[in-house]
């Protein structure tokens, strides 16, 4: 079982919608979890993170955590265009007494106008 | 406030050659990690640096290797180069840690070196 696990997707969506993409994790020791999108030839840039069960908003974006099914979500509402790119879900998990952020592969997410 | 910077951003190497990646993190910050970025495996974790000290480690085989300098910049190399280690090679700075407990660094990435061998 991998440690973040992701639909690969691509996800399809039209321009306006929401999109939801997944995450769930392994470890139920990991506390806090974190939304990075990749645009294509790009690094990875925070969107934001969250450590306590429910939901954060930020903008378009909501993060949602239940940590008792360890399930992590990203929601972006209104979705445009330019949200198409590659959504990365991180998990921190403690290891010889440090932690370190473990990815999922990612999910693809395509908005059509 | 200046970002992470990686050089070289592109190089290419042959089988059984070595190559050194440097990283220059956000000014303040004392945390760097590497991670190792391929289309089939994602984002792998290789290591951590904090204070010149190396604080965890992946599982990649002992040709992968790094330091943390005094400034907190960082270099990573890789030895006997394989076709296996063409990969996007990105560093990451953390001068943040959120959550609960004793947290989890906020990483900021560099725009990375891409590696490929032939």
């Amino acid at each position: 079982q991998k440690e973040v696990e992701q639909n690969s997707g691509p996800l399809s969506v039209p321009e306006g919608a929401i999109a939801s993409l997944n995450c769930t994790y392994s470890d139920r020791g990991s506390q806090s979890f974190f939304w990075y999108r990749q645009y294509s030839g790009k690094s990875p840039e925070l969107i934001m993170f969250i450590y306590s069960n429910g939901d954060k908003e930020d903008g378009r974006f909501t993060a949602q955590l239940n940590k008792a099914s360890q399930y992590v979500s990203l929601l972006i509402r209104d979705s445009q265009p330019s949200d198409s790119a590659t959504y990365l879900c991180a998990v921190n998990k403690f290891d010889t007494g440090f932690q370190k952020l473990v990815f999922g592969t990612g999910t693809r997410l395509l908005v059509s106008p | 406030k200046a970002g992470v910077t990686q050089t070289p951003r592109y190089l290419i190497k042959t089988r059984g050659q070595q190559v050194t990646l440097s990283c220059s993190p956000i000014s303040g910050h004392r945390s760097v990690s590497w991670y190792q970025q391929t289309p089939g495996q994602g984002l792998q974790f290789l290591f951590e640096y904090f204070s010149e000290t190396q604080r965890n480690k992946g599982n990649f085989p002992g040709r992968f290797s790094g330091r943390q300098f005094s400034n907190s910049r960082s270099e990573m190399n890789v030895s006997t180069l394989e076709l296996g280690d063409s990969a996007l090679y990105l560093c990451a700075s953390s001068g943040l840690r959120v959550g609960v407990n004793s947290g989890a660094n906020v990483l900021t990435f560099g725009a990375g070196s891409r590696l490929t061998v032939l």
